[in-house]
């Protein structure tokens, strides 16, 4: 399995446009997580899913953050409008089961918001 | 409520020295404790996890961790540092049987290997 995909692995944007963040996870897996890491707050949990549906968005920060999970091969987290403070990294993670912890992560998006 | 204490957010050791990466938790209940490694550019990639079988843990690439209740730790050992060691190391706790979704991380620790 290629793991975790994500894209782009870069992304910079100016202020006020729309970012959208893709995911592929892991086939078989039925979690997917959504991440953001910065150097003030460490790694935050923003949402994840389960068999495609969302279960837990208390991470989103703001509603200008929303994520979707069509199909069980993807997921989309979209920020409009961007502001500078979203600069990050974002990662995606997949697992496969309620009770296995271990999570897969993908590489990661860095962002960039001007 | 879980959380995660790693002392130290940067260490640095020669290399060939033992290398130890601390770290505490805080669990109301049981928990399952994971050691993850990120090389620059790259996300986490697990390096052992204890989940309720032998307190010490061995891990990829070496390392190794041992469980200890009585002191709340976790504790990320190496014997001999290698230069492809240096990354940022995350400690994290979950609740058992609870699935990755649980996961709560602490800030990392980064790793430098001086020649």
């Amino acid at each position: 399995d290629a793991g975790v995909i994500q894209s782009p692995r870069h992304e910079v944007t100016e202020m006020g446009q729309e970012v959208t963040l893709r995911c592929k996870p892991i086939s078989g897996h039925d979690y997917l997580f959504w991440y953001r890491q910065t150097m003030m707050r460490g790694l935050e949990l923003l949402i994840y899913f389960n068999n495609n549906v969302p279960i837990d968005d208390s991470g989103m920060p703001e509603d200008r953050f929303s994520a979707k999970m069509p199909n069980a091969s993807f997921s989309t987290l979209k920020i409009q409008p961007s502001e500078p403070r979203d600069s990050a990294v974002y990662f995606c993670a997949s697992s496969r089961g309620q009770v296995n912890t271990e999570a897969f992560f993908g590489q990661g998006t860095r962002l960039t918001v001007v | 409520a879980q959380s995660v204490t790693q002392l130290g957010s940067h260490v640095s050791v020669s290399e060939g020295a033992l290398v130890l990466l601390r770290c505490n938790y805080s669990s109301s209940v049981p928990p399952y404790l994971f050691w993850y490694v990120q090389y620059p550019n790259q996300g986490l990639q697990l390096l052992l996890k204890y989940t309720s079988a032998a307190t010490l843990v061995k891990g990829i690439n070496g390392f190794e961790a041992e469980f200890k209740k009585s002191e709340t730790s976790f504790h990320l050992t190496k014997p001999s540092a290698h230069m492809s060691d240096a990354a940022e190391y995350f400690c994290a706790v979950s609740p058992r049987f609870q699935g990755a979704q649980k996961l709560v991380f602490g800030q990392g620790t980064r790793l430098t290997i001086n020649p």
